[in-house]
């Protein structure tokens, strides 16, 4: 099955400073890769995604980048905010046989220090 | 995501005993999903429905068990047979297929005595 690493697990950065965090997978059928932020005792929410046929998208401070001949993708976080702190889980969509599932990463714990 | 509720947010349960979680979405989506969440293992796929009266098994079934006798409705039961249940459960639910956005319920955790 689909096998997604995402590094590193925690990140501490000053505020202002750039965060990056990265993602591979192991299944080439995936074709949509999102990004979800969960702040402590809330649900996760959906902050940004790409599809296979991007090779990067921007949303203001946030970006996401997709390399598909590596199977890998990142996270960007521009002018870092104390509010960016959270956990962010990236997520691949593997082939199940008969549909799509979604495969998330662990998790990382991003601390932004002000 | 105010569409998409779960009860109880705190359910507390002797070992043994089966356990149903709720999970209602007005969203009008079709399909539903449930996570496990563990410190540290992320979001694990326990069962997942893309139309009423089907649903798949996702990467950790064993010890769950599901329905989908209605589209607003997906209730998870943990079952005795569940090894370690305890754990914050998350359900979701998207338009139709995983290439649209998850939107997640507030989650039940559930602590097994």
């Amino acid at each position: 099955g689909e096998n997604v690493e995402q590094h590193p697990s925690t990140l501490s950065v000053q505020e202002g400073d750039s965060a990056v965090i990265k993602c591979t997978y192991s299944d080439s059928a995936s074709n949509y890769f999102p990004w979800y932020k969960q702040e402590l005792g809330k649900r996760p929410q959906l902050i940004i995604d790409i599809r296979s046929n991007v090779g990067e998208k921007k949303d203001q401070r946030i970006a996401v980048t997709l390399n598909k001949t590596a199977k890998h993708f990142s996270l960007h976080i521009t002018e870092t905010q104390p509010e960016d702190s959270a956990v962010y889980f990236c997520a691949a969509n593997p082939w199940a046989g008969s549909n799509y599932k979604l495969t998330f990463g662990k998790g990382t714990l991003l601390t932004v220090n002000p | 995501d105010g569409g998409i509720t779960q009860s109880p947010k705190y359910l507390f349960r002797k070992e043994g005993q089966n356990v149903t979680l709720s999970c209602e979405q007005n969203l009008n989506h079709d399909a539903m999903y449930w996570y496990r969440q563990d410190p540290g293992q992320g979001l694990r796929l326990i069962y997942y429905s893309q139309i009423v009266n089907d649903f798949q098994k996702g990467d950790i079934a064993e010890g769950y068990s599901v329905s989908r006798e209605k589209k607003e409705s997906f209730p998870l039961t943990v079952t005795s047979a569940q090894k370690n249940p305890t754990a914050f459960y998350l359900c979701a639910s998207s338009i139709g297929t995983t290439t649209d956005t998850q939107y997640f319920g507030p989650g039940t955790r559930l602590t097994v005595l």
